[in-house]
């Protein structure tokens, strides 16, 4: 079984400083591992994500995150928070092998970013 | 290119009726998932349609139900609708072929309200 927990329900950040939102993940076999944005009343937009390649992950508007399977962590992290940063996080997993599969999703980080 | 859309944003029912969603993938996807997502929780994985059959289904009730037709669009239905069925019902399309989660882009999903 798979699932993800993600620490804080709500982060607030001052424009300009680093931007760190944890993901711990449970999975019986080398998972994929997602990061999606949600903005108000729009769908998910992937940010990145984690599929057994590079261990550090590069994804889209300066956001990264570090697969540590020691940790079965997967931390999202931006150096400089940006107002339009403002959005709901939520991790997700899913097993490989399971072709086109389901994602697991956390319960969302909403992160605030103030002036 | 269109991506995923969904129709219709917003519906209001009472309790004990049926309700039908609607999602078109985005072009060149053969394959629909679909996730309700209630306040304030991350989303959950209802089912998915390949080639008009539901090919994997989490925990979710015999009330929900879909369908896939031969253009690749899909429809969700629930009937006898709870209280407990109000949420944002997201429908994710990606393509089967060499896939993984890799390549599943999200709608802006409908909000279902019951009364």
């Amino acid at each position: 079984a798979q699932s993800v927990t993600q620490l804080g329900s709500h982060v607030s950040v001052s424009e300009g400083a680093l931007v760190l939102l944890r993901c711990n993940y449970s999975s019986s076999v080398p998972p994929y591992l997602f990061w999606y944005v949600q903005y108000p009343n729009q769908g998910l937009q992937l940010l990145l994500k984690y599929t057994s390649a590079a261990t550090l992950v590069k994804g889209i508007n300066g956001f990264e995150a570090e697969f540590k399977k020691s940790e079965t962590s997967f931390h999202l992290t931006k150096p400089s928070a940006h107002m339009s940063d403002a959005a709901e996080y939520f991790c997700a997993v899913s097993d490989p092998n399971n072709q086109g599969g389901k994602l697991i999703f956390g319960q969302g980080t909403e992160l605030s970013v103030k002036p | 290119d269109a991506g995923v859309t969904q129709s219709p944003t917003h519906l209001i029912k009472t309790r004990g009726q049926q309700v039908t969603l609607r999602c078109s993938p985005k072009s060149g996807h053969d394959t629909v998932s679909w996730y309700q997502q209630a306040l304030g929780q991350g989303p959950q994985f209802i089912f998915q349609y390949y080639e008009e059959e539901e090919r994997q289904r989490g925990n979710f009730p015999d009330r929900f139900s879909g369908h896939q037709f031969p253009n690749y669009s899909s429809e969700l239905n629930v009937n006898a609708l709870l209280l407990g069925d109000s949420a944002l019902y997201l429908c994710a399309s990606s393509s089967r072929q060499g896939s993984t989660n890799e390549k599943l882009f999200f709608g802006s999903g409908t909000q279902l309200s019951v009364l």
